[in-house]
């Protein structure tokens, strides 16, 4: 069973024009994680919540914000995407205890056009 | 941002070899994680540490939290052409909240 869900998989968009990647967890885990990840590189912390405890990453452009409605979901809304923005999302989730490994969903992958 | 450094770069084995791979950093780790990356999917996670010095292993795979927790080395045994994929070493901060720091990935190819 699909543990950290993404979708959709792969997302199209125009430059400028707003787009919304989604993610969803069954584990309960009370953090989550968005990542960016390019071509053949490790992936880049976004930003995390905890609860609903929003942390930005010093180096995240404000282009990219994130809502938690609910402990299960969370969004990624990229405001005014650039040719640069093109790469894989990655969501993850975790606990916050010692033994708190980060599970991933399979990535949205976002082509700007 | 910071990255652990990651060897080797890439590596291309004939299957039923073994291989090896390490993390090294500067900085001290209080969990070490491994994760393999299929094209083109997510990471998922292979096999976690949490005590210097714990050796542990996963099926063919066996990796260790080394002494001085500033490294990590993973080990497949016996390659399959489905080991094929981006293996990233990432280690957990020993301050607040512990973010991961990632490795720069080794790409494992394996020939049939």
């Amino acid at each position: 069973d699909a543990m950290v869900i993404q979708n959709p998989r792969y997302q199209v968009t125009q430059f400028g024009k707003p787009v919304t990647l989604s993610c969803s967890q069954t584990l309960n885990h009370n953090v989550m994680y968005w990542y960016q990840q390019k071509s053949s590189q490790a992936p880049k912390l976004l930003f995390h919540y905890y609860d609903k405890d929003f942390n930005n990453e010093a180096d995240t452009p404000d282009n990219f914000q994130s809502r938690r409605p609910n402990t299960s979901f969370c969004f990624l809304d990229i405001r005014s995407p650039g040719l640069g923005d093109a790469a894989m999302y990655l969501c993850a989730t975790s606990r916050l205890t010692r033994e708190n490994e980060q599970f991933f969903g399979p990535g949205t992958r976002l082509t700007v056009l | 941002g910071q990255q652990l450094n990651q060897s080797p770069q890439s590596m291309f084995i004939q299957e039923g070899e073994d291989v090896s791979m390490n993390c090294t950093s500067s900085s001290i780790f209080n969990t070490w994680l491994w994760y393999k990356q299929d094209p083109g999917e997510g990471p998922v996670l292979l096999i976690a540490l949490y005590k210097a010095g714990e050796l542990t292993s996963n099926g063919r795979l066996t990796a260790q939290f080394g002494i001085t927790r500033k490294d990590s080395f993973l080990n497949i045994s016996a390659s399959i052409p489905s080991d094929v994929g981006i293996y990233f070493c990432a280690g957990q901060l020993n301050t607040g909240f512990q973010k991961l720091v990632f490795g720069t990935g080794t790409r494992l190819l394996v020939s049939p």
